[in-house]
Formats: structure tokens, sequence, C-alpha cells
């Protein structure tokens, strides 16, 4: 099955610098690569994903880029703010019985402090 | 606004209780899951439904089971608590696509359980 490595674990950053998550996955076939943000007492919630037809998508000051031939994908955010700091989750299709669509396979998960 | 519910914030019970923990969604999804959370271990699959009685599951499915009777509720049930499955415990929905489908997954914000 998928398996998705996520680096670092912790990251610190200055408020209005930017940072940047990475992940790796194991399945060529994967196509789909979402990235959560967890706030702190709340469930993850999506912001932003690609799909393997582009290399990079932007979304305001949060890009996301895929390497397929490298088979990893990094979250970039510029210009952080102290409300950027939660855990950032990175994930990618799981196969299943059902055919693999709609399962996702996590990565362990980055908390950002944005300090002042 | 869509809207995953889970029933409690903080339980605590016993060694060897039956515990379930139930999960709602508003968005007529087919697809629901439940994964754990743990420090440094990320979001971890336990069991998935993608209809209405129909389960699959994921990667931790030991020592619990589902039940989906109805679309919008997915119920996850530890039939003889243990220490070690002391967590948060995170319901998700998801909309189905038949093909290339991987969809955005809602999150309940969660439930931290410990059994003592």
């Amino acid at each position: 099955g998928e398996n998705v490595e996520q680096h670092p674990s912790t990251l610190s950053v200055q408020e209005g610098d930017s940072a940047v998550i990475k992940c790796t996955y194991s399945d060529s076939a994967s196509n789909y690569f979402p990235w959560y943000k967890q706030e702190l007492g709340k469930g993850p919630q999506l912001i932003i994903d690609i799909r393997s037809n582009v290399g990079e998508k932007k979304d305001q000051r949060i890009a996301v880029t895929l390497n397929k031939t490298a088979k990893h994908f990094s979250l970039h955010i510029t210009e952080t703010q102290p409300e950027d700091s939660a855990v950032y989750f990175c994930a990618a299709p799981k196969r299943g019985l059902t055919g693999g669509g709609n399962k996702l396979t996590f990565g362990t998960g980055t908390q950002l402090k944005v300090e002042l | 606004d869509v809207k995953v519910t889970q029933s409690s914030r903080y339980l605590v019970k016993r060694t060897g209780e039956k515990v379930f923990l139930e999960c709602v969604q508003d968005m007529d999804h087919e697809n629901m899951f439940w994964y754990r959370q743990d420090p440094g271990l990320g979001l971890r699959l336990i069991y998935f439904s993608y209809d209405v009685k129909m389960k699959e599951k994921g990667d931790i499915p030991e020592g619990y089971s589902v039940s989906r009777e109805k679309k919008e509720r997915f119920s996850l049930i530890l039939e003889s608590a243990s220490t070690n499955q002391t967590s948060m415990y995170l319901c998700a929905s998801s909309l189905y696509i038949r093909v290339g489908g991987n969809t955005e997954a809602f999150f309940g914000q969660g439930t931290r359980l410990t059994v003592v």
C-alpha cells in the first residue's frame, strides 16, 4: 500500500518568513495530493490539493509543488502569520478493495509555530 | 455550512467496557471514515464505509468494529476497551466519485477517549 513520509515534524519560523514542508510517497500510481491544516482543538481541514496532471498550484500565500519523477510534493507558505500556527498533514490516495479512490494515507504531521 | 458532528468531545471509560463513538454528517456523503490520531503517528485509518451497511477495514481495525445503518451516521465500536485505545478519534466524510475520484474529506472535531 501507499507509504507517506513527512518532514520536518516540527518547524519554527519568524513571522513574515516562509515555511516549507515536504512529503514523499511510494505508489507511482497516486494522482491526488491534499494538504490538511489542524488547528488546536479542531479536526483537520483541507487547505490545498494538487492532482498529478499539474506541477504547481497556488492559492494566495499557499502553494503546493509536485515532482512525480521523484515522488515528492511540498507545501509552501509565504509571509507566515501567527494564525498559520497549526499541525499540517500531507496525504496520498490509499488503494483498497473499492479501487483506491476516496481513502487517504496521511503523513505523520508537522507542527508549525510562527513566532512574533 | 457543511458539518460532521461527533457525539462527544471527551470521553473517559473503564477497561473492558463496550464503547460507542457516534458520527453524523449532513452532506449526503457516501463515504465515511474513522481515523485514530496519535502523536508522531499521524492519522491512521481504522475503518471505511462507502455505502449503507458496507464497510472495509483500514490499517488498524483490531479491537474495533463499525456500524452504518443509515447514510448519515457511522458508529465506531470498541468491543472491550483497553488502555492502548486511549487516543483522539476523528470521523470524516467525503463525496464518492466513481472515476478518478478523490474528493475533499470533511472532519469532525474529534473525540478524545481515555481508557482507565
